[in-house]
């Protein structure tokens, strides 16, 4: 069974770039979650999708970060414009319902010059 | 902030010993789930403990549960130093939304 696949794996823009990140869920899996991790920190959620529904983007900033699950599967995770404070790991999970385990992908690693 | 604070926030033993970690959090939970990471790598799930569960065990790993002092420990057996990793404690508060903490940073010395 293939795992969560997550591309580009490194990202290196300049601040005001757009930049966009992509994830493929685990087959069968409805709920799907973005999250950054800074270094030497835990992941924190951007956004829960349940299907093609968006139920949790509270803690995503939304003047600049915007994403979407077309038909319930693939994943869209964008940034625009970007800013220094940005670079970080994003990681992409998908589980097959909530309160399950989630299984994340290798994440795509931001740098913002 | 985080919902769970793991603690120590870094550990060091030597291979063979027993590695315990711990986990406290705020607020009443649903489950309580234990990850690991390794350098430049994504999460891996470990083990997972509902809150009416008082202890489990997987492997080499038993992981407990207190929900009167909310919180948890994650034991590792006889270490190995593949077990050099960053382990997280994730609290599920409502259905579907983990809350991570920052993670402890265990080294296993061959």
């Amino acid at each position: 069974e293939a795992g969560v696949v997550q591309s580009p794996r490194y990202k290196i823009i300049e601040k005001k770039q757009p930049v966009a990140f992509w994830c493929n869920p685990i087959s069968g899996h409805n709920t799907l979650y973005w999250y950054l991790q800074n270094l030497g920190q835990g992941p924190e959620l951007l956004i829960r999708y349940e299907n093609e529904e968006a139920v949790d983007d509270s803690q995503l900033p939304k003047d600049r970060f915007s994403a979407e699950r077309l038909k319930g599967v693939d994943s869209t995770l964008k940034i625009q414009p970007a800013e220094l404070g940005d670079s970080a790991v994003y990681l992409c999970a998908s589980s097959p319902g909530g309160g399950n385990e989630q299984f994340f992908g290798p994440g795509t690693r931001l740098t913002v010059l | 902030s985080q919902q769970g604070e793991e603690d120590p926030q870094a550990l060091s033993i030597q291979e063979g010993e027993n590695a315990t970690m711990n986990c406290s959090y705020k607020t009443s939970i649903n489950n309580l789930q234990w990850y690991r990471q390794n350098s430049g790598r994504g999460l891996v799930h470990l083990i997972l403990i509902r809150s009416n569960e008082r202890e489990k065990h997987s492997g080499r790993l038993r992981v407990t549960l207190d929900t009167s002092k909310k919180s948890s420990s994650l034991l590792i057996t006889a270490s190995r130093a593949a077990d050099t990793a960053s382990y997280f404690c994730a609290t599920d508060a409502s259905a579907g939304k983990s809350t991570f903490g920052d993670g402890t940073t265990l080294t296993v010395k061959p």
